[in-house]
Protein backbone atom coordinates (compact mmCIF):
# COMPACT_ATOMS: atom_id res chain seq x y z
CA UNK A 1 0.00 0.00 0.00
CA UNK A 2 1.36 3.54 -0.86
CA UNK A 3 1.88 6.06 1.97
CA UNK A 4 -0.10 8.48 -0.19
CA UNK A 5 -2.53 7.68 -2.27
CA UNK A 6 -4.49 9.68 -5.36
CA UNK A 7 -7.22 9.19 -8.06
CA UNK A 8 -4.57 9.96 -11.05
CA UNK A 9 -7.40 10.77 -12.90
CA UNK A 10 -7.92 12.62 -15.71
CA UNK A 11 -10.51 14.87 -14.42
CA UNK A 12 -12.57 16.40 -16.81
CA UNK A 13 -14.98 19.49 -16.40
CA UNK A 14 -16.83 22.38 -17.77
CA UNK A 15 -16.07 26.06 -17.12
CA UNK A 16 -17.36 27.27 -13.61
CA UNK A 17 -17.77 23.67 -11.99
CA UNK A 18 -16.82 22.61 -8.25
CA UNK A 19 -13.66 20.86 -8.59
CA UNK A 20 -13.34 18.44 -6.02
CA UNK A 21 -10.16 16.94 -5.28
CA UNK A 22 -8.92 13.96 -2.79
CA UNK A 23 -5.85 12.16 -1.28
CA UNK A 24 -6.08 9.59 1.84
CA UNK A 25 -2.91 8.42 3.57
CA UNK A 26 -1.79 5.65 5.89
CA UNK A 27 1.11 7.50 8.09
CA UNK A 28 -0.79 8.61 11.23
CA UNK A 29 2.10 11.09 12.00
CA UNK A 30 1.22 13.21 9.23
CA UNK A 31 1.10 17.18 10.46
CA UNK A 32 1.73 19.14 7.35
CA UNK A 33 -0.54 19.20 4.24
CA UNK A 34 -0.42 20.86 1.00
CA UNK A 35 -1.48 20.91 -2.41
CA UNK A 36 1.16 21.76 -4.95
CA UNK A 37 0.04 22.85 -8.75
CA UNK A 38 1.93 21.43 -11.63
CA UNK A 39 1.50 22.97 -15.31
CA UNK A 40 2.56 20.72 -18.30
CA UNK A 41 6.41 20.95 -18.38
CA UNK A 42 7.02 23.09 -15.00
CA UNK A 43 8.36 22.58 -11.72
CA UNK A 44 5.31 22.13 -8.81
CA UNK A 45 3.95 25.56 -7.17
CA UNK A 46 2.59 25.62 -3.86
CA UNK A 47 -1.08 26.30 -3.86
CA UNK A 48 -2.16 25.78 -0.17
CA UNK A 49 -1.13 24.61 2.84
CA UNK A 50 -2.29 23.30 6.27
CA UNK A 51 -1.31 22.57 9.57
CA UNK A 52 -3.25 19.21 11.38
CA UNK A 53 -6.96 19.11 10.56
CA UNK A 54 -8.77 21.85 9.58
CA UNK A 55 -10.49 24.01 6.82
CA UNK A 56 -8.22 26.78 4.88
CA UNK A 57 -9.85 28.58 2.21
CA UNK A 58 -7.92 31.16 -0.11
CA UNK A 59 -9.67 32.98 -3.10
CA UNK A 60 -11.53 30.27 -5.20
CA UNK A 61 -9.34 27.29 -2.91
CA UNK A 62 -10.47 25.54 -0.18
CA UNK A 63 -8.55 22.99 1.47
CA UNK A 64 -10.03 20.16 4.34
CA UNK A 65 -8.09 18.05 6.11
CA UNK A 66 -9.72 15.28 8.15
CA UNK A 67 -7.14 13.34 10.75
CA UNK A 68 -9.24 11.13 11.91
CA UNK A 69 -10.06 9.96 8.67
CA UNK A 70 -6.67 10.29 7.45
CA UNK A 71 -8.41 12.03 4.36
CA UNK A 72 -7.51 15.72 2.72
CA UNK A 73 -9.20 17.67 0.22
CA UNK A 74 -9.05 20.82 -2.05
CA UNK A 75 -12.15 22.21 -3.76
CA UNK A 76 -11.76 24.46 -6.28
CA UNK A 77 -14.95 27.04 -6.90
CA UNK A 78 -15.82 28.67 -10.12
CA UNK A 79 -12.95 26.72 -12.26
CA UNK A 80 -11.41 28.33 -14.60
CA UNK A 81 -9.46 27.02 -17.75
CA UNK A 82 -6.29 28.17 -16.85
CA UNK A 83 -6.76 25.55 -13.40
CA UNK A 84 -5.94 22.78 -15.92
CA UNK A 85 -2.96 21.17 -14.56
CA UNK A 86 -1.49 18.78 -12.42
CA UNK A 87 -2.62 18.80 -8.66
CA UNK A 88 -0.02 17.31 -6.68
CA UNK A 89 -1.09 16.59 -2.68
CA UNK A 90 2.19 16.29 -0.24
CA UNK A 91 2.19 15.64 3.67
CA UNK A 92 4.79 15.71 6.23
CA UNK A 93 5.46 14.84 9.56
CA UNK A 94 8.17 17.71 10.42
CA UNK A 95 7.18 20.12 7.60
CA UNK A 96 10.00 19.29 5.91
CA UNK A 97 10.84 16.01 3.48
CA UNK A 98 7.73 15.66 1.74
CA UNK A 99 5.46 12.61 0.87
CA UNK A 100 3.55 13.30 -2.57
CA UNK A 101 1.00 11.43 -4.09
CA UNK A 102 1.06 10.79 -7.90
CA UNK A 103 -1.46 13.98 -8.37
CA UNK A 104 -4.37 14.21 -10.21
CA UNK A 105 -4.67 15.50 -13.75
CA UNK A 106 -7.20 18.26 -13.99
CA UNK A 107 -8.62 19.76 -17.36
CA UNK A 108 -11.34 22.74 -17.31
CA UNK A 109 -13.26 22.98 -20.50
CA UNK A 110 -13.96 26.48 -21.90
CA UNK B 1 14.93 37.00 -7.02
CA UNK B 2 15.66 34.22 -9.78
CA UNK B 3 14.73 31.76 -7.18
CA UNK B 4 15.67 28.18 -8.08
CA UNK B 5 17.40 27.87 -10.78
CA UNK B 6 18.21 24.19 -12.88
CA UNK B 7 20.51 23.48 -15.58
CA UNK B 8 21.14 22.13 -17.88
CA UNK B 9 16.79 21.79 -19.00
CA UNK B 10 17.29 18.65 -21.24
CA UNK B 11 20.60 15.98 -21.31
CA UNK B 12 20.54 12.64 -23.13
CA UNK B 13 23.13 9.73 -21.63
CA UNK B 14 24.45 6.66 -22.41
CA UNK B 15 24.83 4.10 -20.35
CA UNK B 16 27.52 4.79 -17.91
CA UNK B 17 28.43 8.16 -18.63
CA UNK B 18 28.46 10.68 -15.87
CA UNK B 19 27.22 14.34 -15.12
CA UNK B 20 26.17 16.38 -12.60
CA UNK B 21 23.01 18.36 -12.42
CA UNK B 22 23.48 21.82 -11.12
CA UNK B 23 20.35 23.59 -8.52
CA UNK B 24 21.20 27.16 -7.14
CA UNK B 25 18.60 29.11 -5.48
CA UNK B 26 19.28 32.92 -4.30
CA UNK B 27 16.79 32.95 -1.49
CA UNK B 28 18.48 32.62 1.09
CA UNK B 29 17.28 29.58 2.23
CA UNK B 30 18.50 26.58 4.28
CA UNK B 31 16.89 23.36 3.10
CA UNK B 32 17.83 22.24 -0.85
CA UNK B 33 16.24 19.02 -1.49
CA UNK B 34 16.40 16.72 -4.94
CA UNK B 35 13.22 15.00 -6.23
CA UNK B 36 12.70 12.64 -9.36
CA UNK B 37 9.26 12.88 -10.97
CA UNK B 38 8.47 9.57 -13.17
CA UNK B 39 5.72 9.73 -15.69
CA UNK B 40 2.26 9.63 -13.99
CA UNK B 41 3.84 9.16 -10.71
CA UNK B 42 4.19 11.99 -7.98
CA UNK B 43 8.08 13.29 -6.61
CA UNK B 44 10.40 11.18 -4.75
CA UNK B 45 13.29 12.81 -2.34
CA UNK B 46 16.41 11.80 -3.52
CA UNK B 47 18.33 13.61 -0.92
CA UNK B 48 17.86 16.53 0.94
CA UNK B 49 20.43 18.68 3.17
CA UNK B 50 19.78 21.62 5.77
CA UNK B 51 22.94 23.56 5.36
CA UNK B 52 26.20 24.12 3.72
CA UNK B 53 28.81 21.24 4.52
CA UNK B 54 25.27 18.97 5.68
CA UNK B 55 23.36 16.18 3.56
CA UNK B 56 21.33 13.31 4.02
CA UNK B 57 19.31 10.32 1.84
CA UNK B 58 15.84 10.08 0.80
CA UNK B 59 13.66 7.99 -0.66
CA UNK B 60 15.45 7.26 -3.42
CA UNK B 61 19.31 7.66 -3.03
CA UNK B 62 20.96 4.60 -4.84
CA UNK B 63 23.18 5.86 -7.54
CA UNK B 64 23.28 9.44 -6.78
CA UNK B 65 25.60 11.82 -4.93
CA UNK B 66 25.07 15.71 -3.57
CA UNK B 67 27.60 17.81 -1.57
CA UNK B 68 26.41 21.34 -0.46
CA UNK B 69 29.16 23.33 -0.37
CA UNK B 70 27.89 26.87 -0.33
CA UNK B 71 24.33 28.22 1.22
CA UNK B 72 23.26 28.58 -2.50
CA UNK B 73 24.16 25.31 -4.53
CA UNK B 74 23.19 21.89 -4.10
CA UNK B 75 24.68 19.68 -7.19
CA UNK B 76 23.15 16.08 -7.85
CA UNK B 77 26.01 13.61 -9.35
CA UNK B 78 24.82 10.15 -11.30
CA UNK B 79 27.97 8.53 -11.56
CA UNK B 80 27.45 5.36 -13.65
CA UNK B 81 23.91 6.42 -15.72
CA UNK B 82 21.26 3.35 -16.18
CA UNK B 83 18.00 3.69 -17.66
CA UNK B 84 16.44 3.46 -14.41
CA UNK B 85 17.50 6.80 -13.99
CA UNK B 86 15.66 8.40 -17.13
CA UNK B 87 13.24 10.76 -15.08
CA UNK B 88 12.70 14.56 -14.79
CA UNK B 89 14.83 16.09 -11.43
CA UNK B 90 13.65 19.17 -9.45
CA UNK B 91 15.83 20.94 -7.12
CA UNK B 92 13.95 22.91 -4.32
CA UNK B 93 14.46 25.12 -1.86
CA UNK B 94 13.13 25.98 1.92
CA UNK B 95 13.38 28.00 4.76
CA UNK B 96 12.92 26.36 7.89
CA UNK B 97 13.22 28.48 11.23
CA UNK B 98 14.24 27.90 14.47
CA UNK B 99 10.78 28.56 15.49
CA UNK B 100 9.51 25.25 13.91
CA UNK B 101 6.27 25.50 11.70
CA UNK B 102 6.36 23.61 8.08
CA UNK B 103 7.88 25.26 5.59
CA UNK B 104 7.20 26.18 1.89
CA UNK B 105 9.14 24.43 -0.92
CA UNK B 106 10.08 26.60 -4.36
CA UNK B 107 10.64 24.36 -7.25
CA UNK B 108 12.93 24.60 -10.00
CA UNK B 109 11.65 24.14 -13.93
CA UNK B 110 13.39 20.57 -13.73
CA UNK B 111 15.46 18.77 -15.82
CA UNK B 112 14.51 16.13 -18.07
CA UNK B 113 17.04 13.25 -17.92
CA UNK B 114 16.93 10.19 -20.78
CA UNK B 115 19.55 7.36 -20.08
CA UNK B 116 19.82 4.96 -23.51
Amino acid sequence: QKEVEQDPGPLSVPEGAIVSLNCTYSNSAFQYFMWYRQYSRKGPELLMYTYSSGNKEDGRFTAQVDKSSKYISLFIRDSQPSDSATYLCAMSESGRALTFGSGTRLQVQP
Amino acid sequence: NAGVTQTPKFRILKIGQSMTLQCTQDMNHNYMYWYRQDPGMGLKLIYYSVGAGITDKGEVPNGYNVSRSTTEDFPLRLELAAPSQTSVYFCASSYFGTSGGGDTQYFGPGTRLTVL
